[in-house]
């Protein structure tokens, strides 16, 4: 499973766009990447996944360069709701066994 | 989408005795759920793998004796953290990994506060 790195915290305001970056150097080339947010005392929640180039939902958008080697979690216009940790994993979504969980990214949004 | 209860959401008892927690899949079936632990401000850290009729696969540095892992249903598992401790205080998390045709996605539960006194 390839490990990520990703900052450990970020600060925003809102209704300001966050782009949370991932770096995740040893992806496969079966490997997806999909990233959870968590809320204090709840279990994560998924947001989104990629292959490659760009992936849009309601949510958010993820940028994935031609590499792969690192990927970009946008968040557009956060309110302070968007305030959560931010887990990138990555791993082949079908036939992943378990999910490891990085140290996450702590977003936290300001009035 | 695919829903996952835990029970209880939290739970306070007496060091020395046991608690389970009960993870269900209520709209799939699910023949592997995994259970994490989550100490403040931490990742989750995977403990066990759950395969319905077949024994848990645990983590490196996971007691397999101290949290016992039944998977009897496909909809159903449980972890019971057997003579608690207060360092076992934490929040215990479990997923339920759903396969349909082209994806294999994993939902996770709400969570279960685990206070040891």
């Amino acid at each position: 499973l390839a490990k990520t790195t990703q900052p450990i915290s970020m600060d925003s305001y809102e209704g300001q766009e966050v782009n949370i970056t991932c770096s995740h150097n040893n992806i496969a080339t079966n490997d997806y990447i999909t990233w959870y947010q968590q809320f204090p005392s709840q279990g994560p929640r998924f947001i989104i996944q990629g292959y490659k180039t760009k992936v849009t939902n309601e949510v958010a958008s993820l940028f994935i360069p031609a590499d792969r080697k690192s990927s970009t979690l946008s968040l557009p216009r956060v309110s302070l709701s968007d305030t959560a940790v931010y887990y990138c994993l990555v791993g082949d979504p079908y036939n992943t066994d378990k999910l490891i969980f990085g140290t996450g990214t702590r977003l936290q949004v300001f009035p | 989408g695919a829903v996952v209860s835990q029970h209880p959401s939290r739970v306070i008892c007496k060091s020395g005795t046991s608690v389970k927690i009960e993870c269900r899949s209520l709209d799939f079936q699910a023949t592997t759920m995994f259970w994490y632990r989550q100490f403040p401000k931490q990742s989750l850290m995977l403990m066990a793998t759950s395969n319905e009729g077949s024994k848990a696969t645990y983590e490196q540095g996971v007691e397999k004796d101290k949290f016992l892992i039944n998977h009897a249903s496909l909809t159903l598992s449980t972890l019971t953290v057997t003579s608690a401790h207060p360092e076992d205080s934490s929040f215990y998390i479990c997923s339920a990994r759903l396969w349909t045709s082209g994806s294999d996605e994993q939902f996770f539960g709400p969570g279960t506060r685990l206070t040891v006194l």
